[in-house]
Order: C-alpha cells, then sequence, then structure tokens
C-alpha cells in the first residue's frame, strides 16, 4: 500500500532554515508529482510547491517564492522541502501529499510539526 | 486567486442525520475542478470527492458531491459516527494554484 513518512518534529530559531523529508513506498516514486502543503494552527491548509518527481522540476507558490526549495533523491524514493528565513508565523505542520489526476492529493504523509521560536 | 469560503463554520447534527455542506468560490471553478477531504484530529486529510461529484476509491456512497461554477455541496446522507471530523474543499486552477477552504467542523449534538 502507498505510504509516504515524514521525517520527525524541529524546533527552530527565527532565521533559521528547516529540511523535512518524505519516504514514498509502495509505488514507483518517479510516476507522480509530490507536493508539500502546511496546515499553521487554526488556519486552512497552505500549498506550498511541487516537484515532478521524475526530471526532479519543481514548481513553487508564490507566497513561498525565494524562501522554499523542493528536491527529491529517486535512489532513496524521498522528497524534500527546504524552507528558509523562518519566522513565527511558519510555525505549522507540513505534509506532502501525492498528486492524483494532475488536481488533487490521494495520499498524504503523517505531518511534521515545524515551531518556530526564540 | 480563487479564494475558497465554505459554510457553516460548525455544523452540529446527531448520527443518522444528513449533513450538507457548501464551499463557495470567489471565482468560477475551472472544469469543476473541486475536491472535498475528510480530517481527523491528529490525522492527515483524505480524498473523498474530487471533479466536484467523483467519488475516490473505497469512499462509502453516503458520500456525495454536486455543484458547478462557483457553488459546490458536500452530502454526507447519514452520518456515522466515524464522519464527524472537518472537510475542507479545495480547487486547482491556472498558474497553477491549490487553494483550500477554512474548514467546516462536523460534530456531535
Amino acid at each position: 500500500q502507498v505510504q509516504l513518512v515524514q521525517s520527525g518534529a524541529e524546533v527552530k530559531k527565527p532565521g533559521a532554515s528547516v529540511k523535512v523529508s518524505c519516504k514514498a513506498s509502495g509505488y514507483t516514486f518517479t510516476t507522480y508529482t509530490m507536493h508539500w502543503v502546511r496546515q499553521a494552527p487554526g488556519q486552512r491548509l497552505e500549498w506550498m510547491g511541487w516537484i515532478n518527481t521524475g526530471n526532479g522540476n519543481p514548481k513553487y507558490s508564490q507566497n513561498f517564492q525565494g524562501r522554499v526549495t523542493i528536491t527529491r533523491d529517486t535512489s532513496a524514493s524521498t522528497a524534500y522541502m527546504e524552507l528558509s528565513s523562518l519566522r513565527s508565523e511558519d510555525t505549522a505542520l507540513y505534509y506532502c501529499a501525492r498528486e492524483w489526476g494532475g488536481k488533487y492529493f490521494d495520499n498524504w504523509g503523517q505531518g511534521t510539526l515545524v515551531t518556530v521560536s526564540s | 486567486e480563487i479564494v475558497l469560503t465554505q459554510s457553516p463554520g460548525t455544523l452540529s447534527l446527531s448520527p443518522g442525520e444528513r449533513a450538507t455542506l457548501s464551499c463557495r468560490a470567489s471565482q468560477s471553478v475551472s472544469n469543476n475542478y473541486l475536491a472535498w477531504y475528510q480530517q481527523k484530529p491528529g490525522l492527515a486529510p483524505r480524498l473523498l470527492i474530487y471533479a466536484a461529484s467523483s467519488r475516490a476509491t473505497g469512499i462509502p456512497d453516503r458520500f456525495s458531491g454536486s455543484g458547478s461554477g462557483t457553488d459546490f455541496t458536500l452530502t454526507i446522507s447519514r452520518l456515522e459516527p466515524e464522519d464527524f471530523a472537518v472537510y475542507y474543499c479545495q480547487q486547482y486552477g491556472s498558474s497553477p494554484s491549490f487553494t483550500f477552504g477554512p474548514g467546516t467542523k462536523v460534530d456531535v449534538k
């Protein structure tokens, strides 16, 4: 069965960077685009960007352009999301999500809590 | 960017009752590329409905979606105990963009 397993919770200081991983199993990693979505406390889900796991090309939401970098390692079937210049408003649960049908998300990781605090 | 609003914010119902959740878009959703997700506490969202009215794999037929353009509805015909959760709508648009609504919480009356 499809599984997306994310790395553990992180605590970071303002201005630092964080890198979250998402290891996929149960399907051919390079045949599905992987997205990153975050959920801040009390806020709606927010799309951050995707990576074409086949050719490695990323696409970012304008809201995060310049601060987010999404990469992948096909040999490890793992996608990564790095967010830089962290601020307190970046405290959130970060999810990886597999794209389905070009427009939806059919499988999600368990979420990684990133806390930004001085 | 298309903004989605959902109503009501909270819906208090009893098991066996019918739930009707609304999702409204600030502009017409391209080709009705609208989905509904269910999220329970501590868990990731689960895809229920895609393309406004198609059920995802394994989703019970008590869940149905309808609507087009700017107005969409998720209906749960008879609430089961496991259906009490938060429900989000999500649209896909050009650029590309993926946006979500703020959610409707369905809780036990």
